[in-house]
């Protein structure tokens, strides 16, 4: 069975400061990855997509580590906007099913 | 652009009445299909699946059904509604490229 792993959190951090969340996954089938955001009470958008080689989008940085089997995401220079629930996800192959972790929470704190 | 459209935002109702959520996409073809729910301070669970027209796959044993009688429309039922079913209702589409896209929800009270 696929499984998706994040600590649930939260994470307390104040505006400014840099975080870092980690994925774990279990199917070492696993091809691609994503990084979602849901804020309270709304559906999940799409942050980014994790590549192999990582990414950087302004203050995210995703980053993949097959070896290990895990995904991480670092958001620096948090803005209290930032705070919402993020969710890693990976798809296998040729499959049609996600498989979604259950979301780190993030409060940005003035 | 594809755009995704889910209605109602909300919707109570009472124990053992009939339930229809509609779900359209627009801007694309053959699209992979999607309903999830998640339940209060919970993850995302997939409920059904379909790959095209006709074809539905269920994730979990329930009392909800899902349908796709047009290629862009995935409609999510219940002949019977029960407590249990409360929850916030997804509906996704997939591209390959971006991941999942979501519609707006529903959100779902049984009382």
């Amino acid at each position: 069975r696929k499984e998706v792993e994040q600590d649930p959190g939260p994470f307390n951090v104040p505006e400014g400061a840099t975080v870092a969340f980690n994925c774990t996954y279990s199917n070492s089938a696993s091809q691609s990855f994503f990084w979602y955001r849901q804020d309270c009470r709304k559906e999940p958008k799409l942050l980014m997509s994790v590549y192999s080689s990582g990414n950087e989008d302004g203050r995210f940085t995703a980053q993949l580590n097959r070896a290990s089997q895990y995904i991480s995401l670092l958001i620096r220079d948090s803005k209290l906007s930032d705070s919402a629930t993020y969710l890693c996800v990976e798809l296998s192959g040729g499959s049609y099913i996600p498989t979604f972790g259950r979301g780190t929470s993030l409060i940005v704190h003035p | 652009s594809q755009t995704i459209h889910q209605w109602p935002a909300t919707l109570v109702q009472p124990v053992g009445s009939p339930l229809s959520l509609e779900c359209t996409v627009e801007g694309t073809s053959n699209p992979n299909l999607y309903w999830y729910r998640q339940a209060a301070g919970r993850g995302l669970q997939l409920l059904f699946y379909s790959v095209g027209i006709g074809q539905i796959s269920s994730e979990v044993p329930q009392n909800l059904s899902a349908s796709r009688p047009q290629d862009r429309q995935f409609i999510l039922s219940s002949k019977k509604l029960l407590l249990s079913d409360s929850g916030f209702y997804l509906c996704a589409w997939q591209d390959r490229a971006r991941g999942y896209t979501f519609g707006s929800g529903t959100r779902l009270t049984v009382v």
